[in-house]
């Protein structure tokens, strides 16, 4: 059983660029879960999606970030027009159905805007 | 808004020497996990508290949970190179319309050979 899978691990950016981060969550689990680290911080909790659904978005910036999981295919985290204090570590955690704290995390993208 | 600290930040031992580290929270939590987060890792899954009190065990490690469900701490036995990591606490709210986890400020372990 694969665990949480996040692509890219690594992604740069210009400013005024566009980010799109993907996530996949284990086999079975039906909860998404993003989360930013800054670094030498914790974690910050963002967005909380079922399918087709966004369940809890009060750690989303207002402006330039929105998250999906659609249907078929990953969650996807999108920035619009990148920032430099946007650079961070964006962790994706899944959970199985009826146990939401057990959220399992995948390796991360790290995004660095140049 | 709800905030979770962890004390100490950064704790520095020598190897088989004990390690604790605690987590307060401002408000009452259903239950508590704890994550271990390598450097330049991951957060991995360690263990979930929720009854009052609870202490739960593996291996070298002792996890407890506040009577009041407001504080947990993590204890470590005769720590090892490889326990290297940061070490954080997570709390979901009591009564919490959605199933987001507040985590705690970490406390960094380093333990020298």
């Amino acid at each position: 059983n694969a665990g949480v899978m996040q692509n890219p691990r690594h992604l740069v950016r210009r400013r005024g660029q566009e980010a799109r981060l993907r996530c996949s969550p284990m086999k079975g689990h039906s909860h998404v879960y993003w989360y930013r680290q800054l670094p030498e911080e914790g974690l910050k909790f963002m967005v909380y999606l079922q399918k087709e659904n966004i369940i809890d978005e009060s750690g989303m910036p207002k402006e330039r970030f929105s998250a999906e999981f659609p249907k078929e295919g990953p969650s996807i985290l999108r920035i619009q027009q990148v920032v430099r204090g946007d650079s961070a570590a964006y962790f994706c955690a899944s959970s199985p159905p009826g146990h939401h704290y057990e959220q399992y995390f995948g390796p991360g993208t790290r995004l660095t805007v140049t | 808004g709800q905030q979770v600290m962890q004390i100490p930040q950064y704790q520095h031992v020598q190897e088989g020497e004990d390690f604790t580290t605690y987590c307060n929270s401002s408000t009452t939590l259903s239950n508590i996990q704890w994550y271990k987060q390598r450097p330049g890792g991951h957060p991995v899954f360690l263990i979930q508290l929720v009854k009052s009190g609870e202490v739960k065990k593996q291996k070298r490690l002792t996890f407890q949970f506040g009577e009041a469900k407001k504080n947990s701490s993590l204890h470590i036995t005769a720590t090892q190179t490889t326990d290297v990591g940061t070490y954080f606490c997570a709390g979901m709210n009591y009564g919490g319309a959605t199933n987001k986890l507040i985590f705690g400020t970490g406390t960094l372990l380093a333990v020298q050979p």
